[in-house]
């Protein structure tokens, strides 16, 4: 694998709560990126960013916001988790318009 | 609006077979199209890539098709083989982000 690492892996939380994910690279890739996947939707961008504190948002980002201060990292936060933001969540780094390279992912689990 | 659709959803062919997986795209900016595949409990790893200045890449058993008119491109797997069996992703890339489809699970009989 890339030098991508996601985590947690797995997490419980419940409703309400704050939770953030961390994804950490070694590649000073330029671009990164927070992913969700779910049963019959395949991968829908939640946020990106295209360099250190410049972000932007994707096609699923209501209830996220995202801090890249660094290079490397790369952080979600859901600011009130909700049962819909139950999923498998993907952080993925590449340079402009060049494959993707994605981490193992995090299972994440609102009760 | 989706603006990448991919098709079939599954897929079951026999050891051997060619499966052919299709995606189409709306928007023109896309200048970048990656397929990925996905085994469970994975993220997706890069199979092939195309831009839409050529028709046709081979890497292997692996071959993309572009179809820049129609909007359209394809994956083909040559004598496909039991290792096969993943969730294959097509996607379009424009601006440094990716639109993927909704997936493809194949599945190769012995």
């Amino acid at each position: 694998d890339a030098g991508i690492t996601q985590s947690p892996r797995h997490k419980v939380t419940e409703t309400g709560t704050p939770v953030t994910l961390r994804c950490h690279q070694t590649e000073n890739h330029r671009y990164m990126y927070w992913y969700r996947q779910d049963p019959g939707h395949g991968l829908r961008l939640i946020h990106y960013s295209y360099g250190v504190k410049d972000t932007d948002k994707g096609e699923v980002s209501d209830g996220y916001s995202v801090s890249r201060s660094k290079t490397e990292d790369f952080l979600l936060t859901l600011e009130s988790a909700t049962s819909s933001q139950t999923s498998v969540y993907f952080c993925a780094i590449s340079e402009l318009n060049t494959e993707a390279f994605f981490g193992q992912g995090t299972r994440l689990t609102v009760v | 609006q989706q603006q990448v659709k991919q098709s079939p959803q599954s897929l079951i062919v026999q050891k051997g077979g060619i499966p052919i997986i299709n995606c189409a795209y709306e928007n023109t900016a896309f200048d970048y199209f990656p397929w990925y595949q996905q085994f469970p409990g994975k993220g997706p790893a890069l199979l092939i890539a195309i831009r839409p200045d050529v028709s046709e890449k081979k890497e292997g058993r692996f071959t993309i098709s572009f179809n820049k008119s129609a909007k359209q491109f394809s994956l083909h797997i040559m004598d496909s083989q039991p290792g096969d069996s993943a969730t294959y992703f097509c996607a379009a890339t424009h601006a440094g982000k990716s639109t993927f489809g909704d997936g493809t699970t194949l599945t190769v009989k012995p």
